[in-house]
């Protein structure tokens, strides 16, 4: 099993550009969620989804949308980049939503707004 | 929503000695405490948790803590070894949306050879 997957690794944009992050995971779990991290600040959650056709927002989710059209993929799209975006995004999943189920998570992509 | 607090920010300790550091949180509905282990380039990795019916766990060199009535819980390595040099993130999170984590802001912890 590769576990969960995030391409690319790493993405410079410009302000105003879009662009999607991939994130996949091969171990069939139900529940998926996007993390950013920023110096200083832990891991924040953006957006999770609960089984596909189902998503809600987290803690920090403006300027990002999500969809769970399977239960493989779970695309992070930032429609308008702006500098405050610059960060390193995680994905990460696991097989429910209880505390029992730890969460994986992939290795994240490091992306840049300028 | 939650808050989690984590101190230190930085602790190095020389091989072999013990490590410890300490996260407070803020909502009294929280009731799982994990822990993460970052390495560079690297996602995070569980290592260790807690649930708050419990009040310590261990596993190996590992352990974990937890108060519920100060509201704080903390990670105990002993006997360090360099491999253990990463940075830990303590988080918590209320069972209604269990895997909806708050984290702390990370302790990056240095083992000397």
């Amino acid at each position: 099993n590769a576990g969960v997957t995030q391409t690319p690794k790493f993405q410079v944009l410009k302000t105003g550009q879009s662009m999607t992050l991939q994130c996949a995971q091969d171990m069939n779990h139900e529940y998926m969620s996007w993390y950013r991290q920023d110096p200083g600040m832990g891991l924040r959650l953006i957006h999770y989804s609960v089984g596909a056709g189902i998503t809600d927002q987290g803690e920090v989710p403006n300027g990002y949308n999500v969809s769970r059209s399977t239960t493989e993929d779970f695309p992070l799209r930032l429609l308008s980049a702006a500098p405050s975006q610059t960060s390193v995004y995680f994905c990460a999943s696991s097989y429910s939503e209880g505390i029992n189920s730890p969460l994986h998570f992939g290795n994240g992509t490091r992306l840049t707004v300028t | 929503g939650e808050n989690v607090e984590q101190h230190p920010s930085t602790l190095s300790v020389q091989e072999g000695d013990s490590a410890v550091i300490k996260c407070t949180y803020s909502d009294s509905a929280s009731n799982y405490f994990p822990w993460y282990k970052q390495e560079l380039g690297k996602g995070p990795q569980l290592i260790i948790d807690i649930r708050s019916n419990v009040g310590e766990k261990k596993d190996q060199r590992i352990a974990v803590t937890l108060n519920k009535t100060a509201k704080h819980f903390s990670l105990h390595i002993t006997e360090t070894q360099p491999e253990d040099s990463a940075v830990y993130f303590c988080a918590a999170t209320s069972q209604t949306g269990a895997n909806n984590l708050f984290f702390g802001t990370g302790t990056r912890l240095t083992v000397i050879p």
